[in-house]
C-alpha cells in the first residue's frame, strides 16, 4: 500500500458525460501528478501539481482539466467524454518534486488507478 | 520519434537467471525513473537515478548521462520478478516521458 488513495476504482460512462477523478496523497507529500495510461499510447504524463499549484503540464487535453485543494488532495475532471479516453488514470504523489533533480524527495508513489469505461 | 526507448520488449527467463534491461533517451533529463507494474495494475517506483548507480536488494540501476542510456539488472531472478517495468524521464523542462515497458517472465 502507496499511501496514495484513488476513486473510484471503476467507472462506466458514456460518451459526451463528465467525470471527476479523485486523489488524496500520501500524508505530507506535496506533489501530485496525474498519468493516463492506455493500450494503443501506454503511459502518459497529463499535470503536475506542487502545493495548490500547477507545476507542470504535459500532454493534457483541453477537455480535461485538474486542481489541487487546500488539503492537497486532487481531483481530474474529464468533460466531453470519447471512446478514445478509455483508460487507467494513476495519480502519484512525491514530498516534494519541484526540481526533479532526482532527490529521495521526488520519490513518486503511485496511487491503485481508476478505470474509466467511455461506451 | 519516441523520446525514450526500451529493449528488450518482452522477455523470458529462468528462475535465478541475471537479467539486464536496457533504457535509452534522446532529450536532457533531469532524472530518469525505473517502474514495476505488476499485472493487477499497480505500479511501483523502484529507482531515481541522475548519475551513477543504485542497489536495492537484487536489483541494480545504472546510468550513463553521457551517452543517454541506463540499465535496470535484476540478480538471481525469481518469479515474483515477473511484471512490466517501464523506463521513464524528466527532462529539464519537467516534462515526463516513457518507455512502453519490458514484459518480464521468469519461469520456476
Amino acid at each position: 500500500d502507496s499511501g496514495v488513495t484513488q476513486t473510484p476504482k471503476h467507472l462506466i460512462t458514456a460518451t459526451g458525460q463528465r467525470v471527476t477523478l479523485r486523489c488524496s496523497p500520501r500524508s505530507g507529500d506535496l506533489s501530485v501528478y496525474w498519468y493516463q495510461q492506455s493500450l494503443d499510447q501506454g503511459l502518459q504524463f497529463l499535470i503536475q501539481y506542487y502545493n495548490g499549484e500547477e507545476r507542470a503540464k504535459g500532454n493534457i487535453l483541453e477537455r480535461f482539466s485538474a486542481q489541487q485543494f487546500p488539503d492537497l488532495h486532487s481531483e481530474l475532471n474529464l468533460s466531453s467524454l470519447e471512446l478514445g479516453d478509455s483508460a487507467l488514470y494513476f495519480c502519484a504523489s512525491s514530498v516534494d518534486g519541484r526540481a526533479g533533480v532526482g532527490r529521495s524527495t521526488d520519490t513518486q508513489y503511485f496511487g491503485p488507478g481508476t478505470r474509466l469505461t467511455v461506451l | 520519434k519516441n523520446e525514450v526507448e526500451q529493449s528488450p520488449q518482452n522477455l523470458t527467463a529462468q528462475e535465478g537467471e541475471f537479467i539486464t534491461i536496457n533504457c535509452s533517451y534522446s532529450v536532457g533529463i533531469s532524472a530518469l525513473h525505473w517502474l514495476q507494474q505488476h499485472p493487477g495494475g499497480g505500479i511501483v517506483s523502484l529507482f531515481m537515478l541522475s548519475s551513477g548507480k543504485k542497489k536495492h536488494g537484487r536489483l541494480i540501476a545504472t546510468i550513463n548521462i553521457q551517452e543517454k542510456h541506463s540499465s535496470l539488472h535484476i540478480t538471481a531472478s525469481h518469479p515474483r520478478d515477473s511484471a512490466v517495468y517501464i523506463c521513464a524521464v524528466r527532462n529539464t523542462g519537467n516534462q515526463f516521458y516513457f518507455g512502453t515497458g519490458t514484459s518480464l517472465t521468469v519461469i520456476p
